[in-house]
């Protein structure tokens, strides 16, 4: 059965505050993603990874970085947070040449 | 650039009632067309796909047939269950993916 992890289901940090979000997945994908998922906006792309240590900028990156050192794992990073941060993020991966992706169930966070 | 217009929510429905979502799309090519659905406290998860012109997709009673005509591929499913509430998203698949503003669905029996 697939499966995507997330460290967190809820999290609540404090604004300046550095914010590591990680995710795992044991599908041996190549392909990882980090949306931002927000009422009335659906998902917005904010990074994703094609390979170990490759990285790609999404639709929104500001504010944000992202490591992926080995192939299951992504991580996203807040380097220092904002309330305008406080959303759901979602991870997801698909193999190389396939366009089915998988979604963890989500990191709900609230910068205060 | 690509993008989805999928109709506002929410859309509340009473058990066995017919449900229509509408989902528009503007692509520079021919994407492929999907709709996930989030369960409560869920990720997302692909319901159904249509990779070209005329194809219909369906799973657990719902359909959507890609129409590139209007170019539309609405969500249809004929008698909804308590268990269908959801939030319901369309997606196009061309450079990379696209995702809709999603449509929350309650079903009350």
């Amino acid at each position: 059965d697939v499966k995507v992890t997330q460290s967190s289901r809820y999290l609540v940090k404090r604004t300046g505050e550095k914010v590591f979000l990680e995710c795992v997945q044991d599908m041996d994908h190549e392909n990882m993603f980090w949306y931002r998922q927000d009422p009335g906006l659906g998902l917005r792309l904010i990074y994703f990874s094609y390979d170990v240590k490759m990285k790609e900028k999404g639709d929104i990156p500001e504010g944000y970085s992202v490591s992926r050192e080995k192939k299951e794992r992504f991580s996203l990073i807040l380097e220092s947070a904002s309330t305008n941060q406080t959303s759901m993020y979602l991870c997801a991966s698909s193999p190389r040449t396939g366009w089915e992706q998988y979604f963890g169930p989500g990191t709900r966070l609230t910068v205060t | 650039g690509d993008s989805v217009t999928q109709m506002e929510g929410p859309v509340t429905l009473s058990e066995e009632a017919f449900l229509t979502i509408n989902c528009t799309y503007t692509a520079t090519g021919y994407p492929s067309l999907f709709w996930y659905v989030q369960y409560p406290g869920e990720g997302l998860q692909l319901l159904l796909k249509a990779t070209k012109a005329d194809d219909k997709g369906s799973n657990k009673g719902f359909e959507a047939t890609y129409r590139k005509e209007t170019t539309s591929f609405h969500l249809e499913k004929g008698s909804v269950q308590v268990s269908d509430s959801a939030v319901y998203f369309c997606a196009l698949l061309y450079n990379d993916m696209r995702f809709g503003a999603g449509t929350r669905l309650t079903v009350k029996p």
